[in-house]
C-alpha cells in the first residue's frame, strides 16, 4: 500500500483480556518496527524484524508481549494478560533497511480498563 | 547506549518568528540523526535526516537541522514559523550497528501564537 497502516486505531479492553494490533507495512519494505508511545514520552523500542525473523526483540517489556510476521510482510503485536500499564500508542514503522528511512503508521491507542 | 536529550520541553513562539528546537545526543561513532514531527493523533512523519557529509540539511516544510559533533548536537531550526508547524517534535538516533533501531528523545512541544 501507499503508507504503513495500522489496525485497529483505537482497541479498549479490560484488565486481563488477551489483544492483536495488525500492522500492515509498505510493499517491498524488509524491515518492520514497533514501537510503543507512553504519554508525554517519546516512542520507545519493541522489536525489528527483517523479514520473517525477530532481529532484535530486546525492547519488549516482558514475556507478556510477542509478535510475528510469518510471512515478512503484515505483522502482529500480542499482548497477554493485559494490565493498565500496557496503555499506550502502539507505532509500527517499515523500511528498506538500516539508514533508508523509516515510514510510520498512524499508530493503534490501546487503553486498558 | 544511545541516548537522545531534548532540553525543552515546550515552546512558545509567535506566527513569523525564528525557530531552533535543541537536540543534543550521545552515541559512540557518528551517528544517523532524525527530526521527526508528530501532529495530534497522527504518526510520525520524518522532516529530515543526516547520515553523513554536509552537515546542514534541509528537510520538508522548510526545516534544516545543522550536526555538530563537537557539541554533540543537531538542532532544528526554521527561519519563519507557521501557524501549522504547531505539533510535537522528537529528535531520534539510530543505532547503526546490526539493529537498526531508533532511540528518541522526549520530544519539544510547539505552540505558536497568532
Amino acid at each position: 500500500g501507499a503508507g504503513v497502516s495500522q489496525t485497529p486505531s483505537n482497541k479498549v479492553t479490560e484488565k486481563g483480556k488477551y489483544v492483536e494490533l495488525r500492522c500492515d507495512p509498505i510493499s517491498g519494505h524488509t524491515a518492520l518496527y514497533w514501537y510503543r508511545q507512553s504519554l508525554g514520552q517519546g516512542p520507545e523500542f519493541l522489536i525489528y524484524f527483517q523479514g520473517t525473523g525477530a532481529a532484535d526483540d530486546s525492547g519488549l517489556p516482558n514475556d507478556r508481549f510477542f509478535a510475528v510476521r510469518p510471512e515478512g510482510s503484515v505483522s502482529t503485536l500480542k499482548i497477554q494478560r493485559t494490565e493498565r500499564g500496557d496503555s499506550a500508542v502502539y507505532l509500527c514503522a517499515s523500511s528498506f533497511g538500516q539508514g533508508l528511512g523509516y515510514t510510520f503508521g498512524s499508530g493503534t491507542r490501546l487503553t486498558v480498563v | 547506549a544511545q541516548s537522545v536529550t531534548q532540553p525543552d520541553i515546550h515552546i512558545t513562539v509567535s506566527e513569523g518568528a525564528s525557530l531552533e528546537l535543541r537536540c543534543n545526543y550521545s552515541y559512540g561513532a557518528t551517528p544517523y540523526l532524525f527530526w521527526y514531527v508528530q501532529s495530534p493523533g497522527q504518526g510520525l512523519q520524518l522532516l529530515l535526516k543526516y547520515f553523513s557529509g554536509d552537515t546542514l540539511v534541509q528537510g520538508i516544510k522548510g526545516f534544516e537541522a545543522e550536526f555538530k559533533r563537537s557539541q554533540s548536537s543537531f538542532n532544528l531550526r526554521k527561519p519563519s514559523v507557521h501557524w501549522s508547524d504547531a505539533a510535537e517534535y522528537f529528535c531520534a538516533v539510530e543505532d547503526t550497528g546490526t539493529a537498526s533501531k531508533l532511540t528518541f528523545g522526549t520530544g519539544t512541544r510547539l505552540q505558536v501564537t497568532l
